[in-house]
């Protein structure tokens, strides 16, 4: 079946430092979207890339989307306390009626 | 706020139990979705529903079932419970129109298995 991977599983940085997440899937994806999940909270969507090559910004966070669809990434410019917290990537399933698959995701910790 | 409710909020039981979380997805969302969560763990897929029928299956236990009501909220029974089922248990919500398939979760019922 198919496999999102997401490295690396851990993420330690110092304040103002960059910070980048990859996502790599099994299979080519139609679209692939991006969840932050904060300690003690709920996955709550950051974005949506639906075209090959597609960069997005929000901020200080830069997405993209591979040239052949089954990879993605997540660059955070000058990390702040506030960027804590896990962040997933998932892609569809495969299937029709919205079902995603999720990476493992990428646990960041700031140091202040 | 997403406009996803799930409760209870908090559940603490014994094994062997069985239990019932309940979820409510956004307004105007047809599909629902469970995920279960250990600790530092990513969301296991556990089942999806559209439109009140079962569409996918991921991990899900034997001892688990879920089902959709025509109100289109959702119910996770888990059941015969053990230690190893507390977890954070998820529910999400999407509409399924149009290309858009962002999910939408709940805040999550926490259940502990003493």
């Amino acid at each position: 079946g198919q496999q999102v991977m997401q490295i690396p599983q851990y993420q330690h940085v110092q304040e103002g430092e960059d910070f980048t997440t990859y996502c790599n899937s099994s299979t080519t994806l139609s679209n692939i979207q991006w969840y932050k999940q904060r300690p003690g909270g709920h996955p709550v969507f950051l974005i949506q890339l639906v075209k090959s090559g597609e960069v997005k910004k929000q901020k200080r966070l830069t997405f993209q989307f591979g040239e052949a669809k089954k990879n993605s990434s997540l660059h955070i410019t000058a990390t702040q306390t506030t960027d804590v917290g896990t962040y997933f990537c998932a892609g569809p399933a495969g299937t029709s009626y919205g079902k995603l698959t999720f990476g493992q995701g990428t646990i960041l910790t700031v140091h202040p | 706020d997403s406009g996803v409710t799930q409760t209870p909020k908090h559940l603490i039981t014994a094994t062997g139990q069985r239990v019932t979380l309940r979820c409510s997805p956004r307004s105007g969302d047809l599909s629902v979705y469970w995920y279960q969560q250990s600790l530092d763990q990513g969301l296991q897929f556990l089942i999806q529903y559209y439109n009140g029928e079962e569409r996918a299956k991921g991990n899900i236990l034997e001892r688990f079932s879920a089902q959709q009501f025509p109100d289109l909220h959702s119910e996770l029974n888990l059941s015969s419970l053990e230690l190893g089922d507390s977890a954070l248990y998820f529910c999400a919500s999407s509409v399924v129109a149009g290309g858009s398939n962002e999910q939408f979760f709940g805040p999550g019922t926490r259940l502990t298995v003493l």
